[in-house]
């Protein structure tokens, strides 16, 4: 079955340093999108991308989506504490409308 | 407004104990989805549900049974509650266009604690 594997599972970083995560999937994926869940809480969907080679950007905030539409990044410019949180793609591929999700980062900023 | 709700929020309860959680979307979405998420983050998906099919992930025990009474609820009913069936549940909702899906809202969690 399709698999969305996500790297890494935790990055600690100081406040104002940058920060990535990776999502790779086994299979071409149609969509991918974004979510953060910050502590005790639930996850929020961040963006949805569906363009091969699709960029696009929230503030500090960059999601990129691969040519060939298995790979998804999340760049966070200059961290800050409210950044801290779990961040989850998820992948839809074919004609399924249930996501995968991949596994999550953790990102922990140090003030 | 709340968009997804559940109840209850923590649930504590003895091995071997049945128990439900209630979920209940307002925003007109004709998918709904319990996952749950284990202590290291893992976001299962468990049931998929809306008006044409139950999806089942096929790893989740028949202990747990999803019952839909409509369109805007979606209630997880669970079994002879074991230990390992602790962790955080989450229902969702969406809907469902193609060839792009729609985003999924979360509730806010049912954390479930089986001594």
């Amino acid at each position: 079955g399709q698999q969305v594997m996500q790297i890494p599972q935790y990055q600690h970083v100081q406040e104002g340093e940058d920060f990535t995560t990776y999502c790779n999937s086994s299979t071409t994926l149609s969509n991918i999108q974004w979510y953060k869940q910050r502590p005790g809480g639930h996850p929020v969907f961040l963006i949805q991308l569906v363009k091969s080679g699709e960029v696009k950007k929230q503030k500090r905030l960059t999601f990129q989506f691969g040519e060939a539409k298995k790979n998804s990044s999340l760049h966070i410019t200059a961290t800050q504490t409210t950044d801290v949180g779990t961040y989850f793609c998820a992948g839809h591929a074919g004609g399924s409308y249930i996501p995968t999700f991949g596994r999550g980062t953790s990102l922990i900023v140090h003030p | 407004d709340t968009a997804v709700s559940q109840t209850p929020k923590y649930l504590v309860t003895q091995m071997g104990n049945d128990k439900s959680i209630k979920c209940e979307q307002n925003l007109g979405h004709d998918t709904m989805y319990w996952y749950k998420q284990d202590s290291k983050k893992f976001l299962k998906i468990m049931f998929s549900y809306n008006n044409k099919e139950l999806i089942i992930n096929e790893t989740v025990p028949n202990r747990f049974s999803p019952k839909s009474p409509d369109k805007a609820h979606l209630n997880l009913h669970i079994n002879s509650l074991e230990l390992g069936d602790s962790a955080v549940y989450f229902c969702a909702s969406s809907r469902i266009d193609s060839p792009s899906y729609n985003e999924q809202f979360f509730g806010p969690g049912t954390r479930l604690t089986v001594l």
